[in-house]
């Protein structure tokens, strides 16, 4: 069964910094593109990022391109995001999701449970 | 990154059909059958329903089946039935290698 749970989540105030992570199980992590979906609270979802199985290509929004990284440890099955300068406007549930193949952005076949960022002076 | 337009909301009855449309560009839903939908209950995580405009994941019902016609997508329910009423988001693949999502419909089952 796949399993994919979040962590990191937190109140931050303006600028500062966070690294969510998403542990991954029940499948070969490395032959799966990985995700980072957000929703603010009572919004719709927003794709955030995705990485390659391999970790060598990364995708972004352009409303995080420089002030967010996603990468992966294919030797820990974990999908991280370095989330920098956050803003007011980066509060949301962050979801980590799987895609379904090796590549770029996809579809995501299993999500994790979500993992609250809370931006606020 | 223009979100894809969907209906904010759609209302049908127990045992009716509803169709939720999902409107794009010649760049996400007219250039790729890299069409997806998802359906998310409150305080849920998403759950994926469609994949590739038409496909259905293992374990989703068959009364759930998506279609596409030039830039608009769409998700069908036949036979409605109470547990169906969520929130539904199309998703699509763009030419900027990047991912959209719409903006969400609310399903009301009457």
């Amino acid at each position: 069964e796949v399993q994919l749970v979040e962590s990191g989540g937190g109140l931050l105030q303006p600028g500062e910094s966070l690294r969510l992570s998403c542990a991954a199980s029940g499948f070969t992590f490395s032959s799966c593109a990985m995700s980072w979906v957000r929703q603010a609270p009572g919004k719709g979802l927003e794709w955030v990022s995705s990485i390659s199985g391999s970790g060598g290509s990364t995708y972004y929004a352009d409303s995080v391109k420089g002030h967010f990284t996603i990468s992966r440890d294919n030797s820990k099955n974990t999908l991280y995001l370095q989330m920098n300068s956050l803003r007011a406007e980066d509060t949301a549930v962050y979801y980590c999701a799987k895609g379904r193949s090796a590549y770029g952005p996809d579809h995501f076949d299993s999500w994790g449970q979500g993992t609250l960022v809370t931006v606020s002076s | 990154q223009s979100a894809l337009t969907q209906p904010a909301s759609v209302s049908g009855s127990p045992g009716q059909s509803i169709t939720i449309s999902c409107t794009g560009t010649s760049s996400d839903v007219g250039g790729y059958d890299y069409v997806s939908w998802y359906q998310q209950h409150p305080g849920k995580a998403p759950k994926l329903m469609i994949y590739d405009v038409s496909n259905r994941p293992s374990g989703v019902s068959n009364r759930f089946s998506g279609s596409k016609s030039g830039n608009t997508a769409s998700l069908t329910i036949s036979r409605l039935q109470a547990e169906d009423e969520a929130d539904y988001y199309c998703s699509s693949f763009t030419s900027s290698t990047t991912l959209v999502f719409g903006g969400g419909t609310k399903l009301t089952v009457l």
